[in-house]
């Protein structure tokens, strides 16, 4: 199975600063890379995916880059509704595999 | 709109039986390919399971596989989840979600809001 590792798992910031979290995949998985991000409380929503395409409706701030095993999601302006938990996930095979998740905290 | 809703949860003993509904609205369901993705309490994302649009591809997570099974059922436009010999470690919200209808794409566009399985005694 494909393990995949985000880091961090926690990160403080506050409304307005650049925050980007990374995604490591334990062999290469091409660009089948998705990010989702999770409110509390709600279901999981898809931001990018190939690892660099936005999804339709998600706004510009959000930025996705990385092909095989190294991956980035890059939030370029935080705003409220960004504090959530942001997990990657690789679709290259089965099973599906998801990271651990970052939680991205107001400070 | 888009829409899936998941019924089915509740409470149930270890070793006993459970089976999740989720039904679509909004898509041409029987084109398109779905999931069961599972969240336990506090913890991360777990996909359970994979079924193509004609149930003729279904793959398993090892973790479910043997006491799972999905299906569907695309003239009710709708996804099922039959749990058996369930346990602890399976309490968690239960999401079904769509797989992005594309070919080669299998990351999910849709979701459901899920429905809590609670396995205790």
């Amino acid at each position: 199975d494909i393990q995949m590792i985000q880091s961090p798992s926690f990160v403080s910031a506050s409304v307005g600063d650049r925050v980007t979290i990374t995604c490591r995949a334990s062999q290469g998985i091409y660009n089948w890379l998705a990010w989702y991000r999770q409110k509390p409380g709600k279901a999981p929503e898809l931001l990018i995916y190939p690892a660099s395409s936005l999804q339709g409706g998600v706004p510009s701030r959000f930025s996705g880059r990385g092909s095989g095993t190294d991956f980035t999601l890059t939030i370029s302006s935080l705003q409220p509704e960004d504090f959530a938990t942001y997990y990657c996930q690789q679709t290259n095979s089965f099973p599906l595999t998801f990271g651990q998740g970052t939680k991205l905290e107001i400070k | 709109e888009v829409q899936l809703v998941e019924s089915g949860g509740g409470l149930v003993q270890p070793g006993g039986s459970l089976r999740l509904s989720c039904t679509a609205s909004g898509f041409n369901f029987g084109s398109d390919n779905m999931n069961w993705v599972r969240q336990a309490p506090g913890k991360g994302l777990e996909w359970v399971s994979y079924i193509s649009s004609s149930s003729n591809t279904i793959n398993y997570a090892d973790s479910v596989k043997g006491r799972f099974t999905v299906s569907r059922d695309n003239a009710k436009t709708s996804l099922y989840l039959q749990m058996n010999s369930l346990r602890d470690e399976d309490t968690a919200v239960y999401y079904c979600a769509k797989r992005i209808a594309l070919v080669g794409y299998y990351a999910m566009d849709v979701w459901g809001q899920g429905t809590t399985v609670t396995v205790s005694s």
